[in-house]
């Protein structure tokens, strides 16, 4: 079957320790894509990535990284400079280029720091 | 900048009956998508339906419609013969076009409660 995965499903990190999200698909896609989501808010977008090598911060990017070495995976590091890490985080990703393509959402992790 | 804004933080509906989800953006574009995601409570996103601009026809998909309105930025969802499965959170989205890729804006969600 194809789509996205994202591990763990919860994850548990005490203030100070950097974390990383993993975020693999095997759908082709080439672009990838990080979101935020906060009660109350839609979802935001962190970093995303057009290509393998290459990616673009999002709007709320300070205090995370991330890396496109491979087609299929696309992680998220959630720094110690976050100030507020705590949200449920989403991967996605799509085929590049211009028409109507929808974005294909991984199942998410939530994240809980204290 | 391009925002997006769902006026309803709730909305309920009766088994079988309609509803209505509002949605307004706000884009100096002429052509760009429009897409409504559903969110149940496992939180999985999943795409209900979409609408490029250029399009004066509603989008329809089986029991969802759109009511596009190109001129007043206005997005709005129908949902018909509501179904228990039906009840989740609704996100309207609009695709924005970058240098090196696009995004998508959501609105802050409409929680859509359905009643037996």
């Amino acid at each position: 079957d194809g789509g996205i995965t994202q591990s763990p499903k919860y994850l548990f990190r005490k203030e100070g320790q950097n974390v990383t999200l993993s975020c693999e698909q095997n759908l082709n896609h080439d672009a990838m894509y990080w979101y935020r989501q906060d009660p109350g808010q839609g979802l935001r977008l962190i970093y995303y990535s057009q290509i393998v090598n290459d990616f673009q911060k999002g709007d709320i990017a300070e205090g995370y990284s991330v890396s496109r070495e491979k087609k299929e995976s696309f992680p998220l590091t959630v720094t110690s400079a976050q100030k507020n890490p705590t949200a449920f985080y989403l991967c996605a990703s799509s085929i590049f280029g211009q028409g109507s393509y929808e974005q294909y959402f991984g199942p998410g992790t939530r994240l809980t720091v204290t | 900048a391009q925002t997006v804004t769902q006026s309803q933080p709730e909305m309920s509906v009766q088994e079988a009956e309609t509803v209505t989800l509002s949605c307004t953006y706000d884009t100096s574009e002429s052509d760009y998508y429009l897409f409504w995601y559903k969110q149940p409570p496992s939180r999985q996103m999943i795409l209900v339906i979409r609408q490029e601009a250029y399009k004066q026809q509603n989008a329809t998909e089986n029991r969802f419609s759109v009511n596009f309105q190109k001129a007043a930025k206005s997005f709005s969802l129908k949902i018909s013969d509501s179904q228990l499965g039906d009840a989740a959170m609704y996100f309207c989205a609009y695709r924005v076009d970058m240098e090196y890729g696009n995004k998508l804006v959501f609105g802050a969600g409409t929680i859509l409660r359905v009643k037996s």
